[in-house]
């Protein structure tokens, strides 16, 4: 069954800590992808990734870092020193170079709550 | 400028009824043109999708139209349903960066 999942579904933390969102993807997609959606101003590109060990920081990567040590996975740690992380984030990936229209295809998302 | 906007941000239509979602886009270098569905608590999905040489397209009960010149796309949903209830985001991708700018979102309601 293939797919992007995201683990966990709701993750709550408390100010000053820093978590971690998982991302596993078994589509075979080279780029990966987090966003951050907030109500009413639809999805932010926070990293992307076209090749394993090498990504660029997105619209707002302030207070976030990731890594992509393998094809497959892409974590995104959220740091004590982003201000206001209560969100719902979305993990992405797409096929890269082959195609010249990529469509991106979505996780389930984790929805965090500082608390 | 890479902002993409979209209008209106809620819409309720009754059932049967053809709701529009419009977007606007200033970015020349933008090539694709695809539109999302989000159900509550869920990632969103691919619904439908345009490139810029093609003025409508149709699949289903979904058609973008496209016009270029104005830059403006739009999604019209015919014969609209209760299961279409849900947000609809379009977006646009710059060819040179392969990311996606997202508009910010119709939160449709289709009434029984």
């Amino acid at each position: 069954d293939g797919g992007i999942t995201q683990s966990p579904k709701y993750l709550f933390r408390k100010e000053g800590q820093n978590v971690t969102l998982s991302c596993e993807q078994n589509l075979n997609h080279d780029a990966m992808y987090w966003y951050r959606q907030d109500p009413g101003q639809g999805l932010r590109l926070i990293y992307y990734s076209q090749i394993v060990n090498d990504f660029q920081k997105g619209d707002i990567a302030e207070g976030y870092s990731v890594s992509r040590e393998k094809k497959e996975s892409f974590p995104l740690t959220v740091t004590s020193a982003q201000k206001n992380p209560t969100a719902f984030y979305l993990c992405a990936s797409s096929i890269e170079g082959a195609l010249p229209y990529n469509e991106q295809f979505f996780g389930p998302g984790t929805r965090l709550t500082v608390l | 400028q890479q902002q993409v906007k979209q209008s209106p941000q809620s819409l309720i239509v009754q059932k049967g009824g053809i709701p529009i979602i419009n977007c606007a886009y200033e970015n020349t270098a933008f090539d694709y043109f695809p539109w999302y569905q989000q159900f509550p608590g869920k990632g969103p999905a691919l619904l439908i999708a345009i490139r810029p040489d093609v003025s409508e397209k149709k699949e289903g009960r979904f058609t973008i139209s496209f016009n270029k010149s104005a830059k403006q796309f739009s999604l019209h949903i015919m014969d609209s349903q209760p299961g279409d209830s849900a947000t609809y985001f379009c977006a646009a991708r710059d060819g040179s960066a392969r990311q996606l700018t997202f508009g910010s979102g119709t939160q449709l309601t289709v009434l029984p």
